[in-house]
């Protein structure tokens, strides 16, 4: 069974640039997951997406941040415009249902560096 | 905010030996769960403990939760080189949704 890939694996933009990345999940995954993971911390979930729609958005800083899953498969994230502290690794997971205790798959995430 | 604290920051053991790594939490949960993250890579699942459970075992991984102290532990035994990586708990607070709560992790270091 194919993972969860994500893409570009590596971004260097300069602030105030826009950047996007694109994660498709585990085929059959109704629930996918956007996580921040600065270095040296856990991952924070930024957004988390119930087939197409949004489950829980609160983390996310809307003032620069967008996210969608319109076909209920694949999503986007993107940032603009870019600061210095979004530099981090953005990962995205998926899981089969959603539940309490479903496991979450994650892909290899995106490692993105603001100069 | 993060949740979870792990203890220690950094362990370092040699193979064969045990790795025990402790996670404290401040809120009621439903369930707390163990990943592992090799360099570079994403996040991989352990192992899940829900709050109505005190101990749980999984292959060479033994998983420990106190809810009147709001702790865990993850025993890792016979560890192996390729068990080092930085493990995470994240716990699943009670409340409308579920969304898991990841603590800054534990570097280990199993040395050959």
């Amino acid at each position: 069974e194919a993972g969860v890939a994500q893409s570009p694996r590596y971004k260097i933009i300069e602030k105030r640039q826009s950047v996007a990345f694109w994660c498709n999940p585990i085929s059959g995954h109704a629930t996918l997951y956007w996580y921040q993971q600065i270095l040296g911390q856990g991952p924070k979930l930024l957004i988390q997406f119930q087939n197409n729609g949004v489950v829980d958005d609160s983390q996310l800083p809307k003032d620069r941040f967008s996210a969608e899953r319109l076909k209920g498969v694949d999503s986007t994230l993107k940032i603009q415009p870019a600061k210095l502290e979004d530099s981090a690794v953005y990962l995205c997971a998926s899981s089969v249902v959603g539940t309490r205790t479903d496991t979450q798959y994650f892909g290899p995430g995106t490692r993105l560096t603001v100069l | 905010s993060q949740q979870g604290e792990e203890d220690p920051q950094a362990l370092s053991i040699q193979e064969g030996e045990n790795a025990t790594m402790n996670c404290s939490y401040k809120t009621s949960i439903n369930n707390l769960q163990w990943y592992r993250q090799n360099s570079g890579r994403g996040l991989v699942h352990l192992i899940l403990i829900r709050s109505n459970e005190r101990e749980k075992h999984s292959g060479r991984l033994r998983v420990t939760l106190d809810t009147s102290k709001k702790s865990s532990s993850l025993l890792i035994t016979a560890s192996r080189a390729a068990d080092t990586a930085s493990y995470f708990c994240a716990t699943d607070e009670t409340g409308a949704n579920s969304k898991l709560t990841f603590g800054k992790g534990i570097t280990l270091s199993v040395r050959p």
